[in-house]
């Protein structure tokens, strides 16, 4: 185990529903992330929190919205999706944001399906 | 053009093979590559990391980097089983730059 725990592993929920994807990390780091892994495509970062502060959204829709209530647990709230963020999203941990000097601690992710 | 090129496979070799994984970049300022492997149904965990140009070895595990053809390299000797998994490179400019991965490789060792 990394340390970082995703809940719950599978998800499936229509476009009108609203459900929450958990992560929580067990390794006293500062930084958390959320990507999104797409069949065929790059890891896509959607969101930082650094101490609890976001520090970057790269241009996410507003239909995902983090909340980082502190430094150990993140939250990816979901609202009125599109089949296609169909994805493996994945939360990841560093003990500080530079990726450069860190590694990444990655959970086993929540794999969403939007019918 | 994309940042990074990563052919997605997928690729099958019998156990014991040398597997060479490769990554080609297009922007020069990027220092730090590293090398990420994903299990079936689990995050990517990083296997190498390395600093501006040259080699790193760890146990049956190369890295390559040369920056002067953009282009880096995860070598694999004696391929086991247990290394079938999906490879991402992923490569940094450094300081609040973001990581920028690759697609991954999907790399089959058979026995």
């Amino acid at each position: 185990e990394t340390g970082v725990t995703q809940t719950p592993r599978h998800l499936v929920m229509g476009m009108t529903n609203k459900k929450s994807l958990k992560c929580e990390q067990h390794l006293g780091h500062n930084a958390m992330y959320w990507y999104k892994q797409s069949a065929k495509k790059p890891l896509e970062l959607m969101f930082v929190y650094n101490f609890k502060e976001q520090t970057e959204n790269n241009s996410v829709p507003s239909r995902f919205s983090p909340e980082c209530p502190n430094s150990s647990h993140l939250f990816l709230h979901l609202h009125t999706l599109q089949p296609e963020d169909s994805a493996l999203y994945l939360c990841a941990s560093s003990q500080d944001p530079d990726p450069t000097n860190e590694k990444l601690f990655f959970g086993s992710g929540t794999q969403l399906s939007v019918l | 053009q994309k940042e990074v090129e990563q052919d997605p496979g997928p690729l099958s070799v019998p156990e014991g093979a040398i597997v060479s994984l490769n990554c080609t970049y297009s922007n020069s300022a990027f220092q730090y590559f590293m090398w990420y492997r994903q299990y079936s149904r689990k995050g990517p965990e990083l296997l190498m990391y390395t600093y501006s140009s040259g080699n790193k070895e760890d146990g049956r595990f190369t890295a390559q980097v040369d920056k002067s053809s953009k282009y880096i390299s995860l070598f694999i000797r004696d391929s086991q089983p247990s290394d079938s998994a999906t490879y991402l490179c992923a490569i940094a400019q450094g300081g609040s730059e973001k990581l920028v991965f690759g697609k991954g490789t999907k790399l089959t060792v058979n026995p």
